[in-house]
């Protein structure tokens, strides 16, 4: 069984850009989440999505942030125009029920300079 | 606010002997709670998991103790192996409402020296 993937590995962009980030979560896992880890600190939930709908978006830091999953297969996180505290790793998770089972991706690493 | 902490940024713990990580988590919502690897450039690995409901669960080398009372977790592994140097992270979830995805602790460096 092939894990959750994302891609790209690493995106270094300038600030003002856009970045789109890629998951593709396990084949059958309708719950795929998003999470970030900054500059070494806790990873943070960002939003759960519950085949293609939003669930929970508690913990978009705000509306330079837009993920979608479209048809409920892959999801993408864009964020624009990218700020220098954007800066982190990127995790993508899926599971078939929520909480438990939780897969992770080897996430995106973002660098915004 | 953190709601998992995992106050020891870092462990190191001789080959063979136990390594105990700690998580202390402040919200009485939690019901599940999880540990996961982390090596450099991975993303998490899922370990070992506990419901709140019971107060230990093993699996092989690693065991999860939960003290409701106290709100605090443990992992323990014994013996420890070289391979087993990574972070660990404590992760908690709650079915009662709240944020639908983990909270997580800071995560904790261990290193087994040989």
């Amino acid at each position: 069984e092939a894990g959750v993937t994302q891609f790209p590995s690493h995106s270094v962009i300038e600030k003002g850009q856009t970045v789109t980030l890629r998951c593709d979560p396990i084949s059958g896992h309708d719950n795929l989440y998003w999470y970030r880890r900054v500059m070494g600190k806790e990873i943070k939930f960002l939003l759960h999505f519950v085949k293609e709908s939003k669930q929970d978006e508690s913990g978009m830091p705000n509306n330079r942030f837009l993920a979608e999953r479209t048809g409920g297969t892959y999801s993408t996180l864009k964020v624009q125009p990218a700020e220098l505290e954007d800066s982190g790793v990127y995790f993508c998770a899926s599971s078939q029920a929520r909480g438990a089972g939780v897969s992770f991706g080897p996430g995106t690493r973002l660098t915004v300079t | 606010d953190q709601q998992v902490k995992q106050n020891s940024p870092s462990l190191s713990v001789q080959e063979g002997r136990i390594s105990i990580l700690n998580c202390d988590y402040t919200n009485s919502m939690f019901d599940y709670f999880l540990w996961y690897k982390k090596y450099p450039a991975e993303g998490p690995t899922f370990l070992i998991s506990i419901s709140s409901i019971k107060d230990k669960n093993e699996d092989g080398r690693f065991t999860v103790f939960l003290n409701k009372s106290a709100k605090h977790l443990s992992l323990h592994i014994v013996p420890s192996q070289p391979g087993d140097s990574a972070v660990y992270f404590c992760a908690a979830i709650g079915s009662g409402g709240g944020a639908d995805g983990l909270t997580f602790g800071k995560g904790t460096h261990l290193i087994i020296q040989p």
